[in-house]
């Protein structure tokens, strides 16, 4: 299968714990993106990374979050000290980004999606 | 604020039928408009409209983009059971990330 993988598929955690979930791109693609989507929503963007260098971040994103891409392949969302309302889908995206055409489209993993109990 | 809304909301057909979905965006630069389809999962990737007034097709469904009027929309010919699913509206504004900003959907229903 050569499409964005997830891992893992499903996490239920305890308030206050920490997460890390793992996203691995569509070998060529230069960009990642995280996403996260609630239930009746769409996507909200979250974080961007092009190769290792992590260039956008929403103000979504609070210090609770950090992500990495540490070798411009797989990337890592951890969340610290989860609260209730971290439940969600977590989304990751990959695109080209090679200039014209195409190559912008972003194709989308599984998700991970998180219940924070 | 930058948006994508997307109407109706919900929509339930029976088979056969035809449906169209609409998109209209609000955003500060443009540089594409994308439609996804999503089941019980992640979105997968359908049109990428970057020029307005030329329609995308593929198999049942097409798409056209609407510079002028700022919106899209999405068309289904004789609809089928599997066609029931979320279909998002995604506008990229382009720059350095080319993060989408989505539409909250529109939930299509297709009865037998």
């Amino acid at each position: 299968d050569t499409g964005v993988s997830q891992n893992p598929r499903h996490k239920i955690t305890k308030r206050g714990q920490n997460v890390t979930f793992r996203c691995d791109p569509i070998s060529e693609h230069n960009r990642l993106y995280w996403y996260r989507q609630t239930l009746g929503q769409g996507p909200e963007f979250l974080t961007y990374f092009q190769n290792e260098a992590q260039l956008e971040k929403s103000r979504l994103l609070s210090d609770r979050f950090s992500a990495e891409r540490p070798k411009g392949s797989f990337s890592t969302l951890e969340i610290q000290r989860t609260e209730q309302g971290d439940s969600a889908m977590y989304l990751c995206a990959s695109s080209q980004g090679l200039a014209g055409g195409s190559s912008y489209e972003q194709y989308f993993g599984p998700g991970t999606r998180l219940t924070v109990t | 604020e930058d948006k994508v809304v997307q109407s109706p909301l919900s929509l339930v057909v029976h088979e056969g039928d035809t449906v169209t979905l609409n998109c209209s965006y609000e955003v500060t630069n443009f540089r594409s408009l994308l439609w996804y389809k999503q089941e019980k999962k992640a979105p997968t990737f359908l049109f990428m409209l970057t020029s307005s007034g030329i329609e995308k097709k593929s198999g049942r469904l097409s798409s056209i983009l609407d510079k002028k009027e700022l919106s899209s929309i999405l068309n289904i010919t004789a609809t089928q059971t599997g066609d029931s699913a979320i279909y998002l509206c995604a506008v990229d504004r382009g720059g350095a990330t080319n993060k989408l900003i989505f539409g909250t959907g529109t939930l299509l229903a297709v009865q037998p």
